[in-house]
């Protein structure tokens, strides 16, 4: 258990849905994450959030959108996605930006068909 | 481009082998360096991190790393493998003035068979 929850777990999603991945630290962190892990390839930061603002986007796709409406809470939103976007989705979540080593959480297993 | 890389792909050892998995990264620079374990089913777990100082990090469940700077080298090693170390290991830096931006290696896959 690391303080960080996603759900849900398992997503299967027409290419046409629309849905949302929800991400949950209890740890008091500041900020937090969305990455992408795909079978074979590094680990992808998408989004960055700090104190709710957005800090960075990796020139991700605008089929996916995030949400941060508190410290404690990040959505990731997602519309008319492709196959190639099934991967595993990943929240983090760490104190601050400065020197951070992020709590991860379970993640989500995104299978769009 | 900046980059981790992570040579071993998949690495197969039997219990009590030594283990050395090999990251190097491209940054200049100041980094911060980093190795997460992944058990099977189970979300990525901080192993041990390097910041500054001594350059041998010992990290949990009897691993450590070595900092080579002029090596652009932070493998991670363990004397001697159990079962229960079977998981895939990634190696992950930032660089010290961007530490919101985590770069992770592809992972290396590590079996350990009894």
């Amino acid at each position: 258990e690391t303080g960080v929850t996603q759900t849900p777990r398992h997503l299967v999603m027409g290419m046409t849905n629309k849905k949302s991945l929800k991400c949950e630290q209890h740890l008091g962190h500041n900020a937090m994450y969305w990455y992408k892990q795909s079978a074979k390839k590094p680990l992808e930061l998408m989004f960055v959030y700090s104190l709710e603002e957005r800090v960075e986007n990796n020139s991700v796709p605008s089929r996916f959108s995030p949400e941060c409406p508190n410290s404690s809470h990040l959505f990731l939103h997602l519309h008319t996605l492709q196959p190639e976007d099934s991967a595993l989705y990943l929240c983090a979540s760490s104190q601050d930006l400065a020197g951070a080593s992020p709590n991860f959480g379970p993640g989500t297993r995104l299978t769009v068909t | 481009a900046q980059s981790v890389s992570q040579h071993n792909h998949h690495v197969i050892l039997s219990e009590a082998a030594s283990l050395e998995l090999g990251c190097n990264y491209s940054y200049g620079g100041t980094v911060n360096l980093f190795w997460y374990v992944q058990y099977p089913g189970q979300h990525l777990q901080l192993l041990l991190k390097y910041f500054s100082g001594d350059p041998l990090v010992k990290g949990i469940k009897g691993f450590e790393a070595e900092f080579i700077k002029s090596k652009f080298s932070f493998n991670l090693r363990k004397p001697s493998v159990q079962w229960s170390d079977t998981a895939e290991y990634f190696c992950a830096v930032t660089r010290s003035y961007n530490t919101d931006k985590l770069i992770f290696g592809t992972g290396t896959r590590l079996q350990v068979f009894p």
